[in-house]
């Protein structure tokens, strides 16, 4: 397996601007989580799915942030309207069991301008 | 909720040397603690974890260890090498909940 996929890997927008992001899980993993890393806040968990239904949101910072997971081998994390406090990297990770090991996918880094 | 607080934030250590890192939790049903090393521009990935039933778990030149009545837990790398900078990062499952939470992290340098 390649892994957790998440595209794309960087991404440079202007406020205001819709911002989607794209991860592929791996194959057989039941669980799919969504983080955002930055120096103030650290690693923060954002949403996460189990079986492609989502469990708890409560890490989502605003209404402006949604995400889906319509398929069990795909899930996106949208930002509209995007703002300049968003700039962070962004993690997928998936593991087949909450208390399992989590695989993170190499991260997309979102540059708000 | 979870709570989850490490330190130090930054470690310098001689290569050869022992580094430890500690991390504390606020919910006495946690039952899970992994840790992860996070390398630059990657995403963290787990390096060793450890389940409450017990106190110690070692692999190599990683330990955990877990003291369940004063709610820490500790991790040691032994004879550091260069390929051990890293973030590495804590954290704690408590079994009434599903999720995860990180502590702040941890920058290792080795120097050489």
């Amino acid at each position: 397996d390649a892994g957790v996929i998440q595209s794309p890997r960087h991404e440079v927008t202007e406020m205001g601007q819709e911002v989607t992001l794209r991860c592929k899980p791996i194959s057989g993993h039941d669980y799919l989580f969504w983080y955002r890393q930055t120096m103030m806040r650290g690693l923060e968990l954002l949403i996460y799915f189990n079986n492609n239904v989502p469990i708890d949101d409560s890490g989502m910072p605003e209404d402006r942030f949604s995400a889906k997971m319509p398929n069990a081998s795909f899930s996106t994390l949208k930002i509209q309207p995007s703002e300049p406090r968003d700039s962070a990297v962004y993690f997928c990770a998936s593991s087949l069991a909450t208390g399992d090991e989590q695989f993170f996918g190499p991260g997309t880094r979102l540059t708000v301008l | 909720g979870e709570n989850v607080e490490q330190h130090p934030s930054t470690l310098s250590v001689q290569e050869g040397d022992s580094a430890v890192i500690k991390c504390t939790y606020s919910d006495s049903a946690s039952n899970y603690f992994p840790w992860y090393k996070q390398e630059l521009g990657k995403g963290p990935q787990l390096i060793i974890d450890i389940r409450s039933n017990v106190g110690e778990k070692k692999d190599q030149r990683i330990a955990v260890t877990l003291n369940k009545t004063a709610k820490h837990f500790s991790l040691h790398i032994t004879e550091t090498q260069p390929e051990d900078s890293a973030v590495y990062f804590c954290a704690a499952r408590s079994s009434s909940a599903s999720k995860i939470i990180f502590g702040s992290g941890t920058r290792l340098s080795i120097r050489p």
